[in-house]
């Protein structure tokens, strides 16, 4: 049980367009989602904190109209990369939380050319 | 945010041999601890976890022990396996959010 799915799994974008990713709990419902970006041999960074019906909570530096967050049901939150760039290029990676427990999805990978 | 730390970036270890990969943390508030593996080009995986009222858990073959004093938190691998190379994440929960350490990359020499 507790999966999380993240679609897609790799894309590649040219610059200035926008990209949406898709995660969803697929056997459990999720009032807290979860968005990181991850660098090469770095650490999972927080982006923000999605709660269903509500706004994002962003984390400082992470711009919010760059990095659209709707998470519009209790299994499907999504992000959008708006106006991306190379340095946008990155392993974004979203969980979704129960009371204590916290799953992940399995990444998407963007290239931005 | 929260200051979580990882004594070692990299550890080596031969194949059947017991890995211990370490992880301070500062928040003395933080009540919730968990292991993640992450394999390359995948999202973190979920290993253990515990609860800051226990000094330590078992699962199959890894174990995590807690030291609240010193803020330590620790992951042991038993008979440590080629399929066990990854990287290891401790993380912390500190009211909503998790806290994510640097990362240990584990490699098992065959």
């Amino acid at each position: 049980g507790a999966v999380v799915s993240q679609h897609p799994s790799w894309v590649i974008c040219k610059s200035g367009t926008s990209v949406k990713i898709e995660c969803r709990s697929l056997d459990f419902q999720a009032t807290t989602m979860f968005w990181y970006r991850q660098f090469p041999k770095q650490s999972l960074m927080l982006m923000a904190t999605s709660n269903e019906g509500s706004k994002a909570t962003y984390e400082q530096g992470v711009e919010k109209d760059k990095f659209l967050i709707n998470h519009a049901s209790l299994t499907l939150s999504t992000l959008t990369v708006t106006s991306a760039h190379p340095e946008d290029s990155s392993f974004y990676i979203c969980s979704a939380g129960l009371q204590y427990e916290q799953y992940f999805g399995p990444g998407t990978r963007l290239t931005v050319t | 945010g929260e200051n979580v730390g990882l004594h070692l970036p990299t550890l080596s270890v031969q194949e059947g041999d017991n890995s211990i990969i370490n992880c301070a943390y500062s928040n003395s508030a933080s009540d919730y601890f968990i292991w993640y593996k992450q394999e390359s080009g995948k999202g973190p995986q979920f290993i253990i976890d515990i609860r800051s009222n226990m000094d330590k858990r078992q699962g199959q073959r890894v174990t995590v022990l807690l030291n609240k004093t010193v803020k330590h938190l620790s992951l042991q691998i038993a008979a440590t396996q080629p399929g066990d190379s990854a990287v290891y994440f401790c993380a912390l929960k500190s009211g909503n959010q998790f806290y994510f350490g640097t990362g240990t990359s584990l490699t098992v020499i065959p």
